[in-house]
C-alpha cells in the first residue's frame, strides 16, 4: 500500500516562473492537505481539498497560489510567478476522512522548492 | 492557531525514557490532542492522540492529565533515530491540523 507520493522531490526555479507540485493521496484517501514549512519554522497549514471542492484556504497566500484535486489525477499545488520566498518545503497529507476528530494525517516526503 | 505550549528543545540519554511535555490549558471537552513527530527534512509521522484517558501504541505512551490542561509523550527507550522534533496538536472536530514550533528532541549516545 503506497504512501502519500509527491513530485518532485526537488524543483528549482528561476524568478517569475512557474512551479507546480504534485501530490498523489495513499489509495482510498479523498481528502488531501498542503502546508508549507520555511527554513528553521514550525509547518503552516495551507489548503485543505476533497474531490473536486476547496474546502478550507485559510492559509493559502491571496496572490499567486492555487490548489486543486480533480476527479482524476493527483493533487496539484500551482505556484505563479515565483520570488525567493517561495523557496520552502511543501509538504502534503492525505486522510480518507477530514470531518472526524480522530482523522489522522499521513504526509509525503516533500517537495524543496528553490528560487533562483 | 495551535493552543499549545511545549519547550523548545530537550536532551534525552540513549536507552533512557524521553518525556515530552505539553500544555494546552484551553482544551475544550471534544478536542483530541495528537502528537507528530518531523524527522529532519520528512515529513511528519503520527505517533499517537487520545482524549482522556492514557494511550500506549508500539512507539509511545500518552499520559493526559484528569483536567486534560496538559499532557505528556513517552518515548520509553530513546534511540538515536528518535531524534526529530515532536509536536503536539489539539485538533477540534472538523477543523484543520496547526503545527506549532515543537520540541526539538536530540537523543545523545
Amino acid at each position: 500500500n503506497a504512501g502519500v507520493m509527491q513530485n518532485p522531490r526537488h524543483l528549482v526555479r528561476r524568478r517569475g516562473q512557474e512551479a507546480r507540485l504534485r501530490c498523489s493521496p495513499m489509495k482510498g484517501h479523498s481528502h488531501v492537505y498542503w502546508y508549507r514549512q520555511l527554513p528553521e519554522e514550525g509547518l503552516k497549514f495551507m489548503v485543505y481539498l476533497q474531490k473536486e471542492n476547496i474546502i478550507d484556504e485559510s492559509g493559502m497566500p491571496k496572490e499567486r497560489f492555487s490548489a486543486e484535486f480533480p476527479k482524476e489525477g493527483p493533487s496539484i499545488l500551482r505556484i505563479q510567478q515565483v520570488v525567493r520566498g517561495d523557496s520552502a518545503a511543501y509538504f502534503c497529507a492525505s486522510s480518507p476522512r477530514g470531518d472526524t476528530p480522530t482523522g489522522k494525517l499521513f504526509f509525503g516526503s516533500g517537495t524543496q522548492l528553490s528560487v533562483l | 492557531d495551535a493552543k499549545t505550549t511545549q519547550p523548545t528543545s530537550m536532551d534525552c540519554a540513549e536507552g533512557r525514557a524521553a518525556n515530552l511535555p505539553c500544555n494546552h490549558s484551553t482544551i475544550s471537552g471534544n478536542e483530541y490532542v495528537y502528537w507528530y513527530r518531523q524527522i529532519h527534512s520528512q515529513g511528519p509521522q503520527y505517533i499517537i492522540h487520545g482524549l482522556k484517558n492514557n494511550e500506549t501504541n508500539e512507539m509511545a505512551s500518552l499520559i493526559i492529565t484528569e483536567d486534560r490542561k496538559s499532557s505528556t509523550l513517552i518515548l520509553p527507550h530513546a534511540t538515536l533515530r528518535d531524534t526529530a522534533v515532536y509536536y503536539c496538536i489539539v485538533r477540534p472536530t472538523g477543523n484543520q491540523f496547526y503545527f506549532g514550533t515543537g520540541t526539538s528532541l536530540t537523543v545523545i549516545p
